[in-house]
């Protein structure tokens, strides 16, 4: 079983570039999320899908869009990437139900 | 707001407990998990708890749940050097879009 799958794993911007960074899932979850993950900061929440058609901003949403192209796959994107957007980005799912998160193994982004 | 707090460092040897702490501030939430993120990778579920409940055991892991304190603890019995990574306590509010508000992450650290 694949899980949640995050492509790319690494990538170097310049800044001002832009970029999409994609999430799947495999298991017929209705939610997804993106989170940033930065040192001595746990994780924050950029953006948020609860289920196919539908978006939501989390804590951190600035300088990030997102979209929910279908029930598997939920992308974020960059439009013009800021040093200060320098981290490892993890996407999640979870079937609504009461369920725990299932997370992709990251992209860890570095913009310079 | 919600915020989930953990000290950043905790030092054990290989063969003893492992204690980790967490303190909550949503006294609504529903559930409270603890991810588990060894260098390079993403998270991964380890346990979760339901608020009902006070006391849940999974094989040499225990999770201590104190309501009235908001306090969360994650016990590694006889701890090995595999056991080093870093432990995310994250809870879940209520509500229906399973946002998780997550800690800091305490890393743990096994020496023989």
């Amino acid at each position: 079983n694949a899980g949640v799958t995050q492509t790319p794993k690494f990538q170097v911007l310049k800044t001002g570039q832009s970029m999409t960074l994609q999430c799947a899932q495999d298991m017929n979850h209705n939610s997804m999320y993106w989170y940033r993950q930065d040192p001595g900061m746990g994780l924050r929440l950029i953006y948020y899908s609860a289920s196919e058609g539908t978006t939501d901003k989390g804590e951190v949403p600035n300088g990030y869009n997102v979209s929910r192209l279908n029930k598997r796959e939920f992308s974020l994107r960059l439009e013009s990437a800021a040093p200060s957007q320098t981290s490892v980005y993890f996407c999640a799912s979870t079937d609504i139900r009461n369920q725990p998160q299932h997370f992709g193994d990251g992209t860890r982004l570095s913009i310079l | 707001g919600e915020d989930v707090e953990q000290s950043l460092f905790l030092s054990v040897r290989e063969g003893d407990s492992s204690v980790i702490n967490c303190t909550y501030t949503d006294s609504s939430s529903t559930y409270l998990y603890w991810y588990k993120q060894e260098p390079g990778a993403g998270l991964q579920l380890l346990t979760y708890i339901f608020s009902n409940m006070d006391m849940k055991q999974d094989q040499r892991l225990t999770v201590l749940l104190n309501k009235k304190d908001k306090h969360l603890s994650l016990r590694i019995a006889d701890t090995q050097t595999g056991d080093s990574a870093i432990y995310f306590c994250a809870e879940r509010s209520r509500g229906n879009t399973d946002k998780l508000i997550f800690g800091t992450g305490t890393r743990l650290q096994v020496f023989p």
